[in-house]
């Protein structure tokens, strides 16, 4: 079964604006990770946050973690049409080297021009 | 670097045919997986190692087989496919960090 569940299923905004999508995930881990997956294409690594992490920024991406709420969001600021993507969260509960990532369902976030 | 490689790009099987999906990888990487993505849904995992040698089962390994001869390859292997297989299939490798995803494989099972 899918170790996390993301919030919205799907996200529409306009170009310039802020969108937020919401990870919940079910036992501890070790690292949560963003992935962008744009339409029949691979996935792109966004970013990585550690359990001890509350906060990580990368450029136009905050994402923030509670461990005690077993959550996450991702937050990107002034989003452009090439945003408009698939973004995944994934969990390592336990593993050597992230080789066995647990995957939410994911969010669809679509930019209007 | 040529990162994570994954062939074919698109295969279509009927029921019952066996393949190997081919993933390979030149960054040295010790530790390889296998994902299926099903429309609209997230990766699930299929089998996994963590070295030459080693591999074990993920969520979904029913219908599959791996080995892990060399560091740089990770075959998959659909021992007599069916329809529920239909799906994009995913490779990764990392070295302890991040992992590297494949492009894909898109299978088709009529």
């Amino acid at each position: 079964s899918q170790q996390g569940e993301e919030d919205p299923q799907a996200l529409s905004i306009q170009e310039g604006e802020n969108a937020t999508m919401n990870c919940s995930y079910k036992t501890s881990i070790n690292n949560l990770q963003w992935y962008r997956q744009n339409s029949g294409r691979g996935l792109v690594h966004l970013i990585l946050i550690r359990s001890n992490e509350r906060e990580k920024h990368s450029g136009r991406l905050r994402v923030t973690l509670d461990t005690s709420k077993k959550s996450s969001s991702l937050l990107i600021t002034a989003s452009r049409a090439a945003d408009t993507a698939s973004y995944f969260c994934a969990t390592d509960a336990k593993s050597f080297g992230n080789e066995k990532l647990t995957f939410g369902t994911g969010t669809r976030l679509t930019i209007i021009p | 670097n040529a990162g994570v490689t994954q062939t074919p790009k698109f295969q279509v099987l009927k029921t019952g045919q066996s393949m190997t999906l081919q993933c390979a990888q030149d960054m040295n990487h010790e530790y390889m997986s296998w994902y299926r993505q099903d429309p609209g849904m997230g990766l699930r995992l299929i089998h996994y190692s963590v070295g030459a040698g080693i591999t074990d089962q993920g969520e979904v390994p029913n219908g599959y087989n791996v080995s892990r001869s060399t560091t740089e390859d990770f075959p998959l292997r659909l021992l007599s496919a069916a329809p529920s297989q239909t799906s994009v299939y995913f490779c990764a490798s990392s070295s302890g960090t991040s992992p590297y995803f494949g492009p894909g494989t898109r299978l088709l099972v009529l």
